[in-house]
């Protein structure tokens, strides 16, 4: 069962557009984590949001975490093709044995100069 | 200051034989985790484990894998009497404790022919 769904799954813009990616989920996370993996590596951390309604800005990027911890967003303004990449939403739920990772599903982004 | 170190970076098997996976953890790190992500999935946990110890299995395929995490060496993943299905890409991440942000590796890229 997929807990986190992304959206769009794909997403073809020109350099210096808007674009927002959605991560929605039934559940509650602890926090979410936003990564970005490039083709043939691995997925590297851009940023976590703990609490609920938070915001954070990392240059040309601001994240949202929902109120309710179930959903987040990623806001890249201005778009640059050194942005291309696979965007991939990362929930955990701490406490218990457990530190997990659950997935989304992933969104394709492609900035073309 | 080195990161998730994996080794192979790619491997490539025969039907009915065995993978081995490496996965060395930051400098002091004792937390460690496996990912899997087949072709058109997105990322999927498999095994948590401390030092000499699994905390979390509960996404390891029930027959053929088996993980580990010594008190010295690295984290080994196996994987016996490899099939076609078990092509993908294994990825570890590894973290100061549980709960905190998990680090990944570049990934094993697995191909059964």
């Amino acid at each position: 069962t997929q807990l986190l769904e992304q959206s769009p799954q794909f997403l073809s813009i020109q350099e210096g557009e808007n674009l927002t990616v959605y991560c929605n989920s039934s559940s509650v996370f602890s926090s979410l984590q936003w990564y970005r993996q490039e083709p043939g590596e691995g997925p590297v951390l851009l940023v976590t949001v703990v609490t609920g309604g938070e915001v954070k800005k990392l240059k040309r990027l601001t994240f949202q975490f929902g109120d309710a911890r179930k959903d987040s967003s990623l806001h890249i303004t201005a778009a640059q093709p050194g942005d291309t990449g696979l965007y991939l939403c990362a929930g955990a739920r701490y406490g218990g044995a457990t530190n997990k990772l659950i997935f989304g599903t992933g969104t394709l982004l492609a900035v073309q100069p | 200051n080195a990161g998730v170190m994996q080794n192979p970076r790619h491997l490539v098997r025969r039907r009915g034989q065995e993978a081995r996976l490496r996965c060395s953890p930051v400098k002091g790190h004792s937390h460690v985790y496996w990912y899997r992500q087949l072709p058109e999935e997105g990322l999927k946990f498999m095994v948590y484990l401390q030092k000499e110890n699994i905390i979390d299995e509960s996404g390891m395929p029930k027959e053929r894998f088996s993980a580990e995490f010594p008190k010295e060496g690295p984290s080994i993943l196996r994987i016996q009497q490899v099939v076609r299905g078990d092509s993908a890409a294994y990825f570890c991440a590894s973290s100061s404790g549980g709960g905190n942000i998990q680090y990944f590796g570049a990934g094993t890229r697995l191909s059964v022919l």
